[in-house]
């Protein structure tokens, strides 16, 4: 399958501070990126559809100035949680989706990011 | 209704056992049709693709059904290793709108 990487795999940061997370589609070129996050023990929540080149479409109930994406190539998007609160501290999960023409609309997902904010 | 539903179990199965999971999706215009992995603490991982044909994968078969607006997932033989929370996702708009059920926990017994 498609390879998705994730920057960093772990994060910790004090309240107030802005993480930058990177996610990377490592084989093919990825026009369409998903944020997702995970809180424990609960299901995957879609934050945004990153498509490259345009605005991102956030879901109901995401602030889109708190969390900031950026889908500047093909291969990279960015999600930037600016003024991190504790309750942010979360699973946060990328996913790229394998060009039309290449089988299926399948997505895959990066490692994933683990926010602790204290 | 929610869009994609899926029994939360926990299903505890002994090792070797049949195991079979259902998921029903309430849009019927969907147009692809998956099932994920994802352990603990892990990202989710594809496990298959499911086909309108039915496929399968060494010990995994995934089927369609349309006309009920169902899919399903049999592991056959089961392993420790198979212990997971499988999730059914659905994908209805030429892979813009992926919706993921909320998934069922697997544990295989020794």
């Amino acid at each position: 399958g498609a390879v998705v990487s994730q920057h960093p795999s772990w994060v910790i940061c004090k309240s107030g501070t802005s993480v930058k997370i990177e996610c990377r589609s490592l084989d093919f070129q990825a026009t369409t990126m998903f944020w997702y996050r995970q809180f424990p023990k609960q299901s995957l929540m879609l934050m945004a559809t990153s498509n490259e080149g345009s605005k991102a479409t956030y879901e109901q109930g995401v602030e889109k100035d708190k969390f900031l994406i950026n889908h500047a190539s093909l291969t990279l998007s960015t999600l930037t949680v600016t003024s991190a609160h504790p309750e942010d501290s979360s699973f946060y999960i990328c996913s790229a989706r394998v060009p039309p023409g290449q089988g299926s609309y399948e997505q895959y997902f990066g490692p994933g990011t683990r926010l602790t904010v204290t | 209704r929610k869009e994609v539903e899926q029994d939360p179990g926990p299903f505890n199965v002994p090792e070797g056992a049949t195991v079979a999971f259902n998921c029903t999706y309430s849009n019927s215009a969907s147009q692809s049709f998956f099932w994920y992995r994802q352990d603990c603490r892990k990202e989710p991982k594809l496990l298959m693709s499911v086909y309108s044909s039915g496929n399968e994968d060494g010990r995994f078969t995934a089927q369609l059904n349309r006309a009920s607006q169902y899919i399903s997932l049999l592991i056959r033989d089961s392993k420790l290793s198979d212990s997971a929370t499988y999730l059914c996702v659905v994908e209805d708009n030429y892979g813009q709108n992926f919706v993921f059920g909320p998934g069922t926990r697997l544990s295989v017994l020794p």
